[in-house]
């Protein structure tokens, strides 16, 4: 059964630590690991990874994919609390089916 | 990133009445759209994965004659809520993909909140 899985389910932080977040997988014909970031309404995008050890950057976050251990990590460095949110980690295969994991609940004290 | 958009944004209804939502890509042509509801602190549920032209495909437990999905186009899809009720009330969240280049990418609607009275 394919599955997506996420850890830990929450974390809470104070201002400027670093976090990171896993997302672990076992999705048949895998084609691409999704990191989206959710406040009040719809998930936002984040990144997509498609290769393993390229990693991806944008600000104080960045992510990075191993395809071998198949797990995705997404780190927040220097946090704020506008990074308070609910991360979510989906996987797609060839079918352009996408697995959802249930989430990491960050929240960022002050 | 593509836009997708959703409309209503939030809707009120009464008891059996029928709701209809919008989905739409704005500047892309979607060669699939998903349909997604959440409840509070809880994860994204897939309802259904909607190809264009064709019937959608619904997950198990989701019954498709209450939640009746029309693709019409490759920018537009739309989710009835026939003869809702209360236990129906939730975030319904669309999203809308495209395969390109060998990978593909899923963007989010801004979702829809129902209240069924």
């Amino acid at each position: 059964e394919d599955k997506v899985v996420q850890s830990p389910l929450s974390l809470v932080v104070h201002e400027g630590d670093t976090v990171t977040l896993n997302c672990s997988y076992e999705v048949t014909n895998f084609r691409s690991l999704l990191w989206y970031k959710q406040e009040k309404k719809a998930p936002t995008f984040l990144f997509m990874l498609t290769s393993s050890g390229i990693e991806k950057k944008s600000g104080r976050l960045s992510s990075i994919l191993d395809k071998k251990e198949l797990f995705s990590i997404l780190n927040i460095t220097a946090t704020q609390t506008g990074d308070s949110a609910v991360y979510l980690c989906a996987v797609g295969n060839t079918g352009n089916q996408f697995y959802f994991g249930t989430g990491t609940s960050l929240t960022v004290i002050p | 990133g593509a836009v997708v958009s959703q409309h209503p944004s939030w809707v009120i209804c009464k008891s059996g009445t029928s709701v209809k939502i919008e989905c739409r890509s704005l500047d892309f042509q979607a060669t699939t759209m998903f349909w997604y509801r959440q409840f509070p602190k809880q994860s994204l549920m897939l309802m259904a994965t909607s190809n264009e032209g064709s019937k959608a495909t619904y997950e198990q437990g989701v019954e498709k004659d209450k939640f009746l999905i029309n693709h019409a186009s490759l920018t537009l899809s739309t989710l009835t809520v026939t003869s809702a009720h209360p236990e129906d009330s939730s975030f319904y969240i669309c999203s809308a993909s495209f395969f390109a280049s060998g990978y593909n990418e899923q963007f989010f609607g801004p979702g829809t909140r129902l209240t069924v009275l």
